[in-house]
């Protein structure tokens, strides 16, 4: 089954202590994302990769890091977590240069006290 | 800029027709797409449009798209409480595989 999986589901979490969110994805897509989602905002982008080892900053990168060193793997770091960084997070991923669907996964909620 | 903007809440009653609508701004978007959300789970693709075209239906979706005006609309006919959920719009501009968001409809379908 085609999927996107994210780990954990739920995190909480104190001020400072670094953390990482996993996403793992099934279907060879070069395109991998991190998006946070907060009500009344929608979803922003935080970080993007087109492939293995090319990452870019999205619309909200400060305060977080990604790496890509395999094509499945996108994992979202957060060095040192703060309360404005409380929110939920999905990783999504689709077919580069395609226009096709974005698969995301089921999204971890993060509380940082 | 790129802007993608919804109304924020939306309520029908059981088998009457939901209209949610979307405004963009980014004018070379070729794709333009509506993503379902349910309670505790993550966005999965309803339907999309090309910007070539000004209408798409499938099934109990309508996509209405008036490129002149930037304006996309979501008709679910005939709707039920399983469709009760945050609806989102979103844009692909050109040459890019980012996808912009809008800020999610709620749409609540009540007895």
């Amino acid at each position: 089954e085609a999927q996107v999986t994210q780990n954990p589901r739920y995190l909480i979490t104190v001020t400072g202590k670094k953390l990482t969110v996993t996403c793992s994805q099934n279907m060879n897509h070069e395109y991998m994302s991190w998006y946070r989602q907060d009500p009344g905002l929608g979803l922003r982008q935080i970080y993007y990769s087109m492939n293995v080892e090319v990452t870019d900053k999205g619309d909200v990168p400060e305060g977080y890091k990604v790496s890509r060193k395999e094509k499945r793997n996108f994992p979202l770091i957060l060095e040192s977590p703060s309360p404005n960084q409380t929110s939920l997070y999905f990783c999504a991923s689709r077919m580069v240069y395609s226009n096709t669907e974005a698969f995301f996964g089921q999204g971890t909620r993060l509380t940082v006290v | 800029g790129e802007d993608v903007e919804q109304s924020l809440f939306l309520s029908v009653r059981e088998g009457d027709s939901s209209v949610i609508n979307c405004t963009y701004t980014d004018s070379s978007s070729t794709y333009l797409y509506w993503y379902k959300q349910e309670p505790g789970a993550g966005l999965q693709l309803l339907t999309y449009i090309f910007s070539n075209m000004d209408m798409k239906q499938d099934q109990r979706l309508t996509v209405l798209l008036n490129k002149k005006d930037k304006h996309l609309s979501l008709r679910i006919a005939d709707t039920q409480t399983g469709d009760s959920a945050i609806y989102f719009c979103a844009e692909s501009p050109y040459n890019t595989d980012k996808l912009i968001f809008g800020t999610g409809t709620r749409l609540q379908v009540f007895p």
